[in-house]
């Protein structure tokens, strides 16, 4: 059984970097069936999608945050991690990370808890 | 980009009802459609995957049909535990994608 957990702040101040890193367990992520994504929730909304990232090294990002998304792997650690530049108060959420099946035509098969981070002075 | 609408927005409902959720995409996805159940402070949990595949371990109540732009997803015994906010997700373009904007089920 699969098990993501992210790790990061919960407080992160306006113009700043926000990273966060997921760490998994119970699969690798060097594995060619799976992407590995960032999805968050604001408070009392739908989730949206940051981004993904492939073995095959392919990032598709969302549109809308790509200027300020950089995602990457770190195999041998079994993590994979996100940064998002310049944040607001607009990127306040819940940040969950979560696995992408290929089989299952990219549906989202297991997710992280969640890490809530607040964009504040 | 293609845009979810789900329907209704929130509904109640009484153990034992069949409840039906209905979601329209914007364009023609195929069956690149999937549901999600998720409790208060809790992460989505996968139900239903390429519109009508059941999830492992997800009781056989729920089901999911359609393709195309117009699909749906019916619990035919509500339980006590099905209280929650359901959300479709098209990945059409896997593995990017778009949610829904959910549909909280609650007791009558």
């Amino acid at each position: 059984q699969v098990l993501l957990k992210e790790s990061g702040p919960g407080l992160v101040k306006p113009s700043e970097t926000l990273a966060l890193t997921c760490s998994v367990s119970g699969d690798s992520i060097s594995g060619t069936s799976y992407y590995w994504a960032w999805i968050r929730q604001p408070p009392e909304k739908e989730p949206e999608w940051i981004g993904s990232i492939h073995l095959s090294g392919s990032t598709p990002y969302n549109p809308s945050l790509k200027s300020r998304v950089a995602m990457s792997m770190d195999m041998p650690k079994s993590q994979f991690s996100l940064r998002l530049s310049s944040v607001t108060a607009a990127d306040t959420a819940v940040y969950y990370c979560a696995r992408i099946s290929v089989r299952g035509l990219g549906a989202v098969d297991a997710w992280g808890q969640g890490n809530m981070v607040i964009v504040s002075s | 980009d293609i845009q979810m609408t789900q329907s209704p927005s929130s509904l109640s409902a009484s153990v034992g009802d069949r409840v039906i959720i209905t979601c329209r995409a914007s364009q023609s996805i195929s069956n690149y459609l999937h549901w999600y159940q998720q409790k208060p402070g809790k992460a989505p949990k996968l139900l239903i995957y390429a519109a009508s595949s059941l999830q492992s371990g997800v009781p056989s109540r729920f089901s999911g049909s359609g393709s195309g732009t117009d699909f749906t997803l019916i619990i035919t015994s509500l339980q006590p535990e099905d209280f929650g906010t359901y959300f479709c997700h098209q990945s059409y373009r896997t593995p990017r994608g778009t949610f829904g904007p959910g549909t909280k089920v609650d007791l009558k």
